[in-house]
């Protein structure tokens, strides 16, 4: 059974450009969750989507925004990128959404310079 | 509202026990516990439920002190492939996880 898949695994921007990052959850999970790791915040919650629904949003300005599509893939987009938004950008799915176990992709290391 | 673990880094020798500590100054209905290997992602330990009931691995042990609002993460015999940063997650509703800032665990030979 395939794990979460995150494309790309690493990506360098600018300053003020956008990126699209990918998710694509274990066969059969309906819930996706983004979550961003620094090494000085630590892992914050971003979003999650169930069945083409955010379900819940975490405390990030409105630069940061997702989505997901019917076959449960998942989008997170970040526009006019800020130096601190370099960090490590992972995915996780999961078969539903109440309180379950988690199944983390491998990450998208974004660099802005 | 990030839960507090302790400590933040730890050494150990392999064999020796550790305890990993997670507290939270809100009510917690469930703690969740992953560990993430350097360059790797986390990976599912264990789910606490508020109530008593545990989910998840049979090598590694915890408990759930609600009164306390805290959380231990009990390591015995320690493998070398018990190295990493172990996090702990309180819920915030659905999948919404807040983690602490983790601890270190290194076990040397």
């Amino acid at each position: 059974k395939a794990g979460v898949t995150q494309t790309p695994r690493y990506l360098i921007k600018t300053r003020g450009q956008q990126v699209t990052l990918s998710c694509s959850p274990i066969s059969g999970h309906r819930s996706v969750s983004w979550y961003q790791q620094t090494p000085g915040q630590g892992l914050q919650f971003l979003f999650e989507y169930f069945s083409e629904t955010q379900r819940n949003k975490g405390n990030f300005p409105g630069r940061f925004s997702g989505r997901q599509f019917s076959n449960s893939r998942s989008e997170m987009n970040v526009s006019t990128l800020e130096l601190g938004d370099s960090a490590l950008y992972l995915c996780a799915s999961s078969f539903g959404t109440n309180a379950e176990k988690l199944f983390f992709g491998s990450g998208t290391q974004l660099s802005v310079l | 509202q990030q839960p507090v673990q302790s400590p933040q880094a730890v050494i150990l020798r392999e064999g020796e026990d550790a305890v990993i500590n997670c507290s939270s100054s809100k009510a917690l209905y469930s703690v969740h516990w992953y560990r993430q290997k350097h360059g790797e992602a986390p990976v599912f330990l264990m789910i606490l439920l508020k109530g008593g009931e545990q989910k998840g691995h049979d090598k590694i042990s915890a408990s759930f002190n609600e009164k306390k609002q805290q959380s231990s993460l009990y390591l015995t015999a320690s493998q070398l492939s018990y190295s990493g940063t172990y996090f702990c997650g309180t819920e915030l509703g659905g999948n919404k996880l807040v983690f602490g800032a983790g601890t270190i665990l290194r076990v040397k030979s």
